[in-house]
């Protein structure tokens, strides 16, 4: 069974400009979760999605945003970057947002975002 | 808010040698416990969980008791190896409704043959 794809692996954008992540879940998991790693903040929660609704989100600004399509498939938007904004994005997918983490979180290999 | 403290690394062993990591916690309700687990250049995978106190989450040779009246998770391997060398995380998941983890710093676990 496939894992957790996303795309692209690698991303080198500019102060100002906006990005768009995207992450394809295990086949038949519906709930994708965000998250952002960096050397200083670890491991930080972004959002997560289920039924293409926004069910729980993190404390980042509102330049970042995302979505989930019908197929479950997800996509992270960041708008306005800046420098801080260089990170390790991984996406994470389940069955559902079971309570307490009850189901099992899968990682994908994460997006590496370069600001300049 | 809920938080997790992992010790500091980079933990350095010898090939055989005993491993623990330590991880407390922080939290309002009652959290599911995780050990995740990152290899260069890869994401997390889940090593371990225990959802309620006194639950004892193993696999691969590693074990971590859900300690309820010290608020900790601590991480063990009696005999590590080369291929143990990652970043480990501790974390806990606190919603009624999602999966949100919160995560420690991670701890660095360098294996030396």
């Amino acid at each position: 069974k496939a894992g957790v794809t996303q795309t692209p692996r690698y991303l080198i954008k500019t102060r100002g400009q906006q990005v768009t992540l995207s992450c394809s879940p295990i086949s038949g998991h519906r709930s994708v979760s965000w998250y952002q790693q960096t050397p200083g903040q670890g491991l930080q929660f972004l959002f997560e999605y289920f039924s293409e609704t926004q069910r729980n989100k993190g404390n980042f600004p509102g330049r970042f945003s995302g979505r989930q399509f019908s197929n479950s498939r997800s996509e992270m938007n960041v708008s306005t970057l800046e420098l801080g904004d260089s990170a390790l994005y991984l996406c994470a997918s389940s069955l559902a947002p079971g309570s307490t983490g009850r189901y099992e979180q899968y990682f994908g290999p994460g997006t590496r975002l370069t600001v300049t | 808010g809920d938080s997790v403290t992992q010790m500091e690394g980079p933990v350095t062993l010898s090939e055989e040698a005993f491993l623990t990591i330590n991880c407390t916690y922080t939290a309002t309700g009652y959290p599911s416990l995780f050990w995740y687990v990152q290899y260069p250049g890869e994401g997390l995978q889940l090593l371990l969980k225990a959802t309620k106190a006194d639950d004892k989450g193993s696999n691969k040779g590693f074990e971590a008791t859900y300690r309820k009246e010290t608020t900790s998770f601590h991480l063990e391997k009696g005999s590590v190896q080369v291929s143990d060398s990652a970043v480990y995380f501790c974390a806990l998941s606190d919603l009624e409704y999602g999966n949100k983890l919160v995560f420690g710093a991670g701890t660095i676990l360098r294996v030396k043959s």
